[in-house]
């Protein structure tokens, strides 16, 4: 059932920008992409999402490949506090009655 | 507005024995999702409750049942608790009648179950 593949940790200097890449080619063409972060076991939090054009907004950037089969998501400036576990995500169903495949994430450490 | 609330916060139980596990939605919700998040994995989709019935359901066996309640509350039932149930359960709120696809999916907190 997995649908994406991450990287399983990066690092990141502080005030520097964090790339965070993701392959999901099986993905099919209704199927958005999901990004959500993890913090200490909390709930994850919703980052941004897609389908098919780029999409930025006050967190961050998704760049989607033009086949679709890998996305970016990009924090222009990373802080401390974005140290956490970022999950690339497929949702696999319509609209938001969908459910969403997540991968194995991302722990991305951001340094001073 | 309120976020997705979700009790207790944590709880150990007995293999064999029962829990519930209980999700308020987030205020306009109407679609409640729960997911099961082992140690280091990422969350894997239990099921999802639209209109009070079941709309979907991941690789979980019918020990794993749910509710939802006309407030769009859900509760999460585990009867028969095996030591590998041992897990933070999420439950994730949403609007099946959205008219933007925004976020979408709000996640509470979770409760985390040992199983000993």
């Amino acid at each position: 059932d997995a649908k994406t593949t991450q990287p399983p940790s990066m690092d990141c200097a502080e005030g520097r920008a964090a790339n965070l890449p993701c392959n999901h080619s099986t993905i099919s063409g209704n199927e958005y992409v999901y990004w959500y972060r993890q913090i200490h076991s909390q709930g994850p939090q919703y980052i941004i999402h897609g389908l098919k054009n780029n999409e930025t907004n006050e967190m961050a950037s998704l760049i989607i490949t033009e086949d679709r089969k890998s996305s970016t998501l990009i924090l222009p400036h990373a802080t401390l506090r974005d140290t956490a576990v970022y999950y690339c995500i497929v949702r696999v169903g319509t609209s938001n009655t969908g459910k969403l495949i997540f991968g194995q994430g991302t722990t991305l450490q951001v340094k001073p | 507005e309120t976020g997705v609330t979700q009790s207790p916060t944590h709880l150990i139980k007995t293999r064999g024995q029962q829990v519930t596990l209980r999700c308020s939605s987030q205020s306009g919700h109407n679609t409640v999702s729960w997911y099961q998040q082992a140690l280091g994995q990422g969350p894997q989709f239990i099921f999802q409750y639209y209109r009070e019935e079941e709309n979907g359901r991941g690789n979980f066996p019918p020990r794993f049942s749910g509710l939802q309640f006309p407030n769009y509350s859900s509760e999460l039932n585990v009867n028969a608790l095996e030591l590998d149930d041992s897990a933070l359960y999420l439950c994730a709120s949403s609007s099946a009648t959205a008219t933007k696809d925004q976020d979408g999916y709000t996640f509470g907190s979770g409760t985390r179950v040992t199983v000993v």
